[in-house]
């Protein structure tokens, strides 16, 4: 069956512009996450939805992160006048259990870089 | 916030090697994961621990869960180039509290 997938796989964005990163979680997961994985990092945690309900954003760094999930399926990250220390891997991740931790299925990540 | 300690943070070694790696925590955890990280992919979950002593095992992959539910370890024997990647610890809360990452261990492996 098909994993997590996300997009775009690369982004670059120019300082101060806005991206949009997209994941598709595996169908029929109740939970995503996003994670923010710096370049010789662990993924670090941002956010955390359940269905259509962001239960923690306790890790992301600023307001100018924001996630949705609508409709409790895909998802979108979105960072606002973007900042070079916001360059990393963005991993999301979903699973069919109701938690936060225990097991989670990653997607591929989408590297931006902020020039 | 918390900080989880792996060890060593780089390994080459010959195929055919077992490989020794562990994590350490300065607070109690109740759930320890080891995932798989290869180039360009994300994390692949390997091993789940959930109770403090247990010794699980995935094929050539070895892990226990520390007794004081502080540290773990992962082994793997007869090394093969596929072993090849980043192995990250991971602890949770019972699932209660989000996953938090070490910065892992990278593995080279030589032919």
């Amino acid at each position: 069956g098909a994993g997590v997938s996300q997009s775009p796989r690369y982004k670059v964005a120019k300082r101060g512009q806005d991206v949009a990163l997209r994941c598709d979680p595996i169908s029929g997961h109740v939970s995503l996450f996003w994670y923010q994985q710096a370049l010789g990092q662990g993924p670090e945690f941002l956010t955390y939805f359940q269905n259509e309900a962001q239960l923690d954003k306790s890790g992301l760094p600023s307001d100018r992160f924001f996630a949705e999930r609508p409709e409790g399926s895909v998802s979108t990250l979105k960072i606002q006048r973007t900042q070079q220390e916001d360059s990393a891997v963005y991993l999301c991740a979903s699973s069919s259990q109701p938690y936060l931790g225990d097991t989670q299925y990653f997607g591929p990540g989408t590297r931006l870089t902020v020039l | 916030g918390q900080q989880l300690n792996q060890s060593p943070q780089s390994m080459f070694i010959q195929e055919g090697e077992d490989v020794s790696m562990n994590c350490t925590s300065s607070s109690i955890f109740n759930t320890w994961l080891w995932y798989k990280q290869d180039p360009g992919e994300g994390p692949v979950l390997l091993i789940a621990l959930y109770k403090a002593g247990e010794l699980t095992s995935n094929g050539r992959l070895t892990a226990q869960f520390g007794i004081t539910r502080k540290d773990s370890f992962l082994n793997i024997s007869a090394s093969i180039p596929s072993d090849v990647g980043i192995y990250f610890c991971a602890v949770t809360d019972s699932g209660n509290t989000p996953l938090v990452f070490g910065k892992g261990t990278r593995l080279s492996v030589i032919a």
